[in-house]
């Protein structure tokens, strides 16, 4: 079956201006998390997504933000983009929320900030 | 709150050594420990994981055994190949929490 899908995989902005990722899950799986990856900070955690449902958030400004459909996919906003925003933005999908078992990860997008 | 330690790369070896990369975690509960791998200009594929203490977990060659003993998850393969070139990430997952992860260690193989 199909893996995660991420669009789009390579995008350029410029500071102060807003980006919305996208994420489709593995066909079934009704959880999505999506993951900030630097060079400097490794894989920072965003927020999990469960039945359109936010489950869990990390540490990030209120400039991040996401939703989830009713179909699972999944998309994400960054708004205000600074140039520190500039990192390979990760989406993963589960079946279930809240087991501690395997994410299956999408390639990515990846964001630059001008 | 939760961690995970991994030695620091890169970690450069010819093709067919032996490879160890360390891992080591802080947590409360029983947590379930992952290895994932990550190949240039891709996302993270799991590698290989274990739910509880003693498990081992093995794929493609590469093992590694739940130590809760030692708070360790260290990564091992007997005969490394240069396709095995990759950044190497240890994690760990508690019930209804984020999956946490670990720096990251590059591993370089060179025919």
């Amino acid at each position: 079956k199909a893996g995660v899908t991420q669009t789009p995989r390579y995008l350029i902005k410029t500071r102060g201006q807003q980006v919305t990722l996208s994420c489709s899950p593995i066909s079934g799986h009704r959880s999505v998390s999506w993951y900030q990856q630097t060079p400097g900070q490794g894989l920072q955690f965003l927020f999990e997504y469960f039945s359109e449902t936010q489950r869990n958030k990390g540490n990030f400004p209120g400039r991040f933000s996401g939703r989830q459909f009713s179909n699972s996919r999944s998309e994400m906003n960054v708004s205000t983009l600074e140039l520190g925003d500039s990192a390979l933005y990760l989406c993963a999908s589960s079946f279930l929320q809240g087991q501690p078992g395997e994410l299956f990860f999408g390639e990515g997008s990846r964001l630059t900030v001008l | 709150g939760d961690s995970v330690t991994q030695m620091e790369g890169p970690v450069t070896l010819s093709e067919e050594a032996f490879l160890t990369i360390n891992c080591t975690y802080t947590a409360t509960g029983y947590p379930s420990l992952f290895w994932y791998v990550q190949y240039p200009g891709e996302g993270l594929q799991l590698l290989l994981k274990a739910t509880k203490a003693d498990d081992k977990g093995s794929n493609k060659g590469f093992e590694a055994t739940y130590r809760k003993e030692t708070t360790s998850f260290h990564l091992e393969k007997g005969s490394v190949q240069v396709s095995d070139s990759a950044v190497y990430f240890c994690a760990l997952k508690k019930a209804g929490q984020k999956l946490v992860f670990g720096t990251g260690t590059r591993l370089l193989v060179s025919p």
